[in-house]
C-alpha cells in the first residue's frame, strides 16, 4: 500500500523558476526522505529530514516538514534543465510492529523546459 | 564500493519460466529492500530484511513470489512460474537501519522484466 502520496502529478516549468512537490503521508513517522529518479535509471537519495525537525536545506533543495499535517514539501529553486526527472517521497513507516520499511510514493513528474 | 549491483539488467522471459533476479547490496549495509515499479502502481515495496532475515513480505503479490537472502552480500526474489503481469522493472535498494530508524538507500540500476 502508498505511505505518501506525492503531488502534483506532473509538473511543467521554465527554467530559472521554483518547482514545488508536495507530499502527504498517513501514518507517524521517524523521518522522511526525497528521492530523485531520471528516465530508466534507479532512485537517487536527495535528502533526510527527521520528524523533530521541521525545515532542512541542501544547496538548492529545500524540504519541509509539518508533523500535524502529516505533510512535506520539496522546493527546488532557479530550476536547470537537467533537474528533469521523478521526485518520490518515501518514508520509514512505523507502526504497532516496530516496522521500518521504506514506503514511496507515486512521484511527481518535473520537466524544465530550457 | 560500487553501489548496489543488480543482474541481470535486462529479462525477456516467456510465461511460465522461472525468473530469478539478483542483488548484491553494499557492504556493511544491515538492510535490503526489493521494489516493483510499474506505471499503474508506482514503486511498490515487495519484501525487505534486516541482517539477512526477511520482516515484511506483506507486499509480496503471490506465492509465485519468493525472496532469500543467504548471507549478508547476496540476496535473490524468485517468480515462478512467470506471468505477463509480472512485467515491470525491479529494484533493489541497500541501508543501514540505526537505532530503528532507517537511513538513505541506495538503489541499484533495476531489472527490466518482460514476461510474453
Amino acid at each position: 500500500s502508498q505511505q505518501g502520496e506525492e503531488d502534483p502529478q506532473a509538473l511543467s516549468i521554465q527554467e530559472g523558476e521554483n518547482a514545488t512537490m508536495n507530499c502527504s503521508y498517513k501514518t507517524s513517522i521517524n523521518n522522511l526522505q526525497w528521492y530523485r529518479q531520471n528516465s530508466g535509471r534507479g532512485l537517487v537519495h536527495l535528502i533526510l529530514i527527521r520528524s523533530n525537525e521541521r525545515e532542512k536545506h541542501s544547496g538548492r533543495l529545500r524540504v519541509t516538514l509539518d508533523t500535524s499535517k502529516k505533510s512535506s514539501s520539496l522546493l527546488i529553486t532557479a530550476s536547470r534543465a537537467a533537474d528533469t526527472a521523478s521526485y518520490f517521497c518515501a518514508t520509514d513507516a512505523t507502526d504497532q510492529g516496530g516496522s521500518e520499511k521504506l514506503v514511496f510514493g507515486k512521484g511527481t513528474k518535473l520537466t524544465v523546459n530550457p | 564500493d560500487a553501489g548496489v549491483i543488480q543482474s541481470p539488467r535486462h529479462e525477456v522471459t516467456e510465461m511460465g519460466q522461472e525468473v530469478t533476479l539478483r542483488c548484491k547490496p553494499i557492504s556493511g549495509h544491515n538492510s535490503l529492500f526489493w521494489y516493483r515499479q510499474t506505471m499503474m502502481r508506482g514503486l511498490e515495496l515487495l519484501i525487505y530484511f534486516n541482517n539477512n532475515v526477511p520482516i515484511d513480505d506483506s507486499g509480496m503479490p503471490e506465492d509465485r513470489f519468493s525472496a532469500k537472502m543467504p548471507n549478508a552480500s547476496f540476496s535473490t526474489l524468485k517468480i515462478q512460474p512467470s506471468e505477463p503481469r509480472d512485467s515491470a522493472v525491479y529494484f533493489c535498494a541497500s541501508s543501514n537501519l540505526q537505532g530503528g530508524m532507517n537511513t538513505e538507500a541506495f538503489f541499484g540500476q533495476g531489472t527490466r522484466l518482460t514476461v510474453v
